[in-house]
């Protein structure tokens, strides 16, 4: 079966600090990945989909990056965090590229101080 | 562009009673349709979704939804919800590579 895992869960890190999030998938190959931030009252907001290694589409305009170094990795990075991307990000995956479900992981608190 | 709109930011029900979430969506092509809930402390997890055939979706633990067309709607329903149904309730549409969600709906069930 499929598993998908994220780290750290909490994380607590000063404003101006880099930032990196690590989300893998087991049990499948070639999935889309993708990071979301959820705030209350925003609801799920989609940051960056990727359909393959090394591809990357960004829906918000941000002070974050994300890349896929391998198949089942997505990594979501910062080089200088600030205030506002204090909140809580999730990773998620369906397969392949057809119309399908999507499966999300645990999630990592994020406060930036 | 694609949109999810849940009209219901924050519903208060007593157990027993009735529940409908509004979702209405916006999309140019062939849509399938998502409701998902998170449970307090919990991963979001998927309710139900509709891909084709009977518009009427029937999900997990009593849950269901109709699809109807022409009203761009997907809602969501039980006859009578119970204070484990407290969580947030996301309406989602699928395009070709994405989902888009709504902005999600809290349900808090009074005991």
């Amino acid at each position: 079966s499929q598993t998908i895992h994220q780290w750290p869960a909490t994380l607590v890190q000063p404003v101006g600090s880099p930032l990196s999030l690590e989300c893998t998938v087991e049990g499948t190959s070639n999935p889309n990945l993708y990071w979301y931030r959820q705030a209350a009252g925003r609801g799920l907001q989609l940051l960056f989909y990727s359909v393959g290694i090394g591809q990357i589409s960004s829906e918000v305009p941000q002070n974050l990056s994300a890349s896929r170094p391998q198949d089942r990795q997505f990594i979501l990075s910062s080089k200088k965090l600030l205030l506002s991307d204090s909140g809580f990000y999730l990773c998620a995956w369906k397969p392949g590229q057809g119309r399908d479900t999507q499966y999300f992981g645990p999630g990592t608190r994020l406060t930036v101080l | 562009a694609q949109s999810v709109s849940q009209h219901n930011h924050h519903v208060i029900l007593s157990e027993a009673a009735s529940l409908e979430l509004g979702c209405n969506y916006s999309y140019g092509g062939t849509v399938n349709l998502f409701w998902y809930v998170q449970y307090p402390g919990q991963h979001l997890q998927l309710l139900l979704k509709y891909f084709s055939g009977d518009p009427l979706v029937k999900g997990i633990k009593g849950f269901e939804a109709e699809f109807i067309k022409s009203k761009f709607s997907f809602n969501l329903r039980k006859p009578s919800v119970q204070w484990s149904d407290t969580a947030e309730y996301f309406c989602a549409v699928n395009g070709a590579d994405k989902i888009i969600f709504g902005k999600g709906t809290r349900l808090h069930i009074l005991p």
